[in-house]
C-alpha cells in the first residue's frame, strides 16, 4: 500500500522556538494533505487541510499564523508550529488521500512534539 | 457539528473472547465510516471502511457493521488475541467529499486483551 511518512519522528524544543514537521506521501502524489492533533488520551482533531499551491484552510480555534502550513509539491507538505509553547505540546499526524477511483486515506506515522 | 463516540473508552478481555465495540455520530450523513488501529505512540492503521451504501465490511477476524439511520457502527473481533491490544478509533467522512475527505474521528476504545 501506499506510504506517507513524517519527519521528525519526535522532538524537543525550548519555549519560544519554532518547530518545522514534514508530511512525505513517498510513492503516489497528493494535492491534498491532512493535519491533525492528538492530545494525550484524546482522539485526533483536525487542525487544517494542506492544498497544493494554494493556501491551507483551518479548522475553527486554530491560528493560521501559529500553525504555518506549506504545500509546495505534490509529495511534501510542512507543519511548522511557530513560537512553541508547553500547551503545543502533542502528537501531530498528517495524512494523505491517493488520487483516482477507490482513493483511500493513509496516514503517517505521526509526530510527538515536548516543548519545555 | 459531527459528533462521534466511542462505548466503552476502555476494555480489559482475556484472550479467546469475542468482543464488540461500538461507535455513534450524530449527523447521519456521512460517506463512508472508517475503523483504524492506532498503537501507542504511533499513527493510524486502517482496518476497514464501509461505505455509506453497505451494511457491513469483514476482514480476517473483524467484521464491522453500520446503521446509518440509527448513527451507529459496531466492530467485532472475534477470537481476540493479545496482538489485538490497541486503541480503537472510528471516523466518518461527511457527504459529498469521499473518502479523500477530513474526518472527524470518535473518542476511541483502549483494549487490552490479556493472556
Amino acid at each position: 500500500g501506499a506510504v506517507v511518512s513524517q519527519h521528525p519522528s519526535w522532538v524537543i524544543c525550548k519555549s519560544g522556538t519554532s518547530v518545522k514537521i514534514e508530511c512525505r506521501s513517498l510513492d503516489f502524489q497528493a494535492t491534498t494533505m491532512f493535519w491533525y492533533r492528538q492530545f494525550p488520551k484524546q482522539s485526533l482533531m483536525l487542525m487544517a487541510t494542506s492544498n497544493e499551491g494554494s493556501k491551507a484552510t483551518y479548522e475553527q480555534g486554530v491560528e493560521k499564523d501559529k500553525f504555518l502550513i506549506n504545500h509546495a509539491s505534490l509529495t511534501l507538505s510542512t507543519l511548522t508550529v511557530t513560537s512553541a509553547h508547553p500547551e503545543d505540546s502533542s502528537f501531530y499526524i498528517c495524512s494523505a488521500p491517493t488520487r483516482g477511483p477507490g482513493k483511500t486515506q493513509y496516514f503517517g506515522p505521526g509526530t510527538r512534539l515536548l516543548v519545555l | 457539528k459531527q459528533e462521534v463516540t466511542q462505548i466503552p473508552a476502555a476494555l480489559s478481555v482475556p484472550e479467546g473472547e469475542n468482543l464488540v465495540l461500538n461507535c455513534s455520530f450524530t449527523d447521519s450523513a456521512i460517506y463512508n465510516l472508517q475503523w483504524f488501529r492506532q498503537d501507542p505512540g504511533k499513527g493510524l492503521t486502517s482496518l476497514l471502511l464501509i461505505q455509506s451504501s453497505q451494511r457491513e465490511q469483514t476482514s480476517g477476524r473483524l467484521n464491522a457493521s453500520l446503521d446509518k439511520s440509527s448513527g451507529r457502527s459496531t466492530l467485532y473481533i472475534a477470537a481476540s488475541q493479545p496482538g489485538d491490544s490497541a486503541t480503537y478509533l472510528c471516523a466518518v467522512s461527511p457527504v459529498g467529499t469521499g473518502t479523500a475527505s477530513k474526518l472527524t474521528f470518535g473518542t476511541g476504545t483502549r483494549l487490552q486483551v490479556t493472556l
